[in-house]
């Protein structure tokens, strides 16, 4: 059965700061997604990585996948207020897995 | 505009009480799925449909039901809520065939008493 985990679950973050959420995954898998949920909001989707090895990345964020470690990372540069928000991965291809999700704080 | 849309967006009702969630998208997408989100446990699937007449369990299924009987419609059926079925629902569309981010409804936030 797939599994999907990420860590942390929560994080504190001063604004500039760089940090690194982690998603691991438990069968092999060449898809992973990211998607971004704000307080009381549904999600919309941030990235959708397709091979090993890819990178994309958007503003402050940037993510990667690994396929051979079964690991995606989001990284986040010099993060400010607005990327306050809680951050989920997904796996799979039409039967999806989402891990528990990272609650993000950025503060002053 | 391109969009997702469910209904109703807030419900409260009665154990075994029969229910529906409607949900409908205006992108002529083929995937559609349903998901329930529960505080730290992320989203689980319900049933998700590749197309029209389609369907499949995801990894939660048990209480509920789904039909595909139009492209741009994908119901959630609850034949007899149980209050471990309240929940925020999301349903989703996406491309089918290629890889593609899912698109989400707006939510519904159920609570069974």
């Amino acid at each position: 059965e797939l599994k999907v985990e990420q860590n942390p679950l929560f994080l504190s973050m001063q604004e500039g700061k760089n940090y690194t959420i982690y998603c691991n995954y438990s069968t092999t898998s060449d898809r992973l997604y990211w998607y971004r949920q704000d307080p009381g909001k549904s999600l919309e989707s941030l990235f959708v990585l397709l091979s090993n090895g890819a990178v994309k990345q958007e503003g402050r964020l940037m993510a990667s996948l690994d396929t051979k470690a079964r690991l995606s990372t989001l990284h986040i540069t010099a993060a400010v207020h607005d990327l306050s928000a809680t951050y989920f991965c997904a796996v799979g291809e039409n039967d999806m897995r989402f891990g528990a999700g990272t609650r993000l704080t950025v503060k002053p | 505009e391109a969009q997702v849309t469910q209904n109703p967006r807030y419900l409260i009702t009665v154990t075994g009480k029969k229910l529906t969630v409607t949900c409908s998208q205006n992108m002529n997408h083929e995937y559609m799925s349903w998901y329930r989100q529960d505080p730290g446990l992320g989203l689980r699937q319900i049933y998700y449909s590749m197309n029209v007449e389609v369907t499949d369990k995801g990894d939660v299924p048990e209480g509920y039901k789904v039909s595909r009987k139009e492209k741009r419609n994908f119901p959630l059926i609850l034949e007899s809520p149980s209050p471990n079925q309240t929940s925020l629902y999301f349903c989703a569309s996406s491309r089918a065939g290629l890889p593609s981010e899912q698109y989400f409804g707006p939510g519904t936030r159920l609570t069974v008493t």
